[in-house]
């Protein structure tokens, strides 16, 4: 079952207007989450790394006011597409990389399902 | 981050072995290799990750070479349901500890055919 689950999956804005894309860690607890957008046919860009309790550090590129990622609890992130216009249209993804569990030592990154935003 | 190069996209018939090599000629002693899976529309979905020699899971195989700068994604006897994308990742794994993230390259596209 998912690990990360990433609310909505899909919404149509009106031009000028706010939308807010919710990502939750279910079963374990994330200091850290990723944003992500994606184009048709393109790979992923790293928008984001959402820090539990502090700021969100940004990419080169993009606007910290637009795209607004508060991340209020260990279990989930927000990204808010502020004043979205035709051009933020896109897929964003959400990551959270899991603690390591029993012998392991490494982290594992888990995605959400993902959010089709169409701005009209 | 170590940068990696992939093929834009192969084809493949159902029941035939797919291999995609991944070259990652910077990569770090502290860096694991992972491989993600990624439907349209949908999430990337682990597929397994090394660090060297071979690993082998329900899915698929990954075999490192000694130096590390390549490593190559085996998926035995592909199904028209192993039509994605799939990516080769190179990094820290403990991800978010001291700025790690996590960044994708180019992505290889996988087209099984009947």
């Amino acid at each position: 079952g998912a690990v990360v689950s990433q609310h909505p999956s899909r919404v149509i804005c009106k031009s000028g207007t706010s939308v807010k894309i919710e990502c939750r860690s279910l079963d374990f607890q994330a200091t850290t989450m990723f944003w992500y957008r994606q184009f048709p046919k393109q790979s992923l860009m790293l928008m984001a790394t959402s820090n539990e309790g502090s700021k969100a550090t940004y990419e080169q590129g993009v606007e910290k006011d637009k795209f607004l990622i508060n991340h209020a609890s260990l279990t989930l992130s927000t990204l808010t597409v502020t004043s979205a216009h035709p051009e933020d249209s896109s897929f964003y993804i959400c990551s959270a990389p899991r603690p390591p569990k029993g012998a392991t030592w490494n982290t594992e990154a888990f995605f959400g399902q993902g959010t089709r935003l169409t701005v009209v | 981050l170590a940068k990696t190069t992939q093929p834009i996209s192969m084809d493949s018939y159902e029941g035939q072995e797919v291999n995609i090599t991944c070259s990652h000629n910077n990569i770090a002693t502290n860096d694991y290799i992972t491989w993600y899976q990624q439907f349209p529309s949908q999430g990337p979905r682990f597929i397994i990750q090394g660090y060297k020699t071979k690993v082998t899971n329900e899915v698929a195989s990954l075999f490192i070479p000694a130096d590390r700068k390549s490593s190559t994604l085996s998926l035995p006897r592909v199904s028209l349901s192993d039509t994605a994308v799939y990516y080769c990742l190179v990094g820290e794994v403990q991800l978010g500890a001291a700025g790690n993230k996590l960044t994708f390259g180019g992505g290889t596209r996988v087209l099984v055919k009947p």
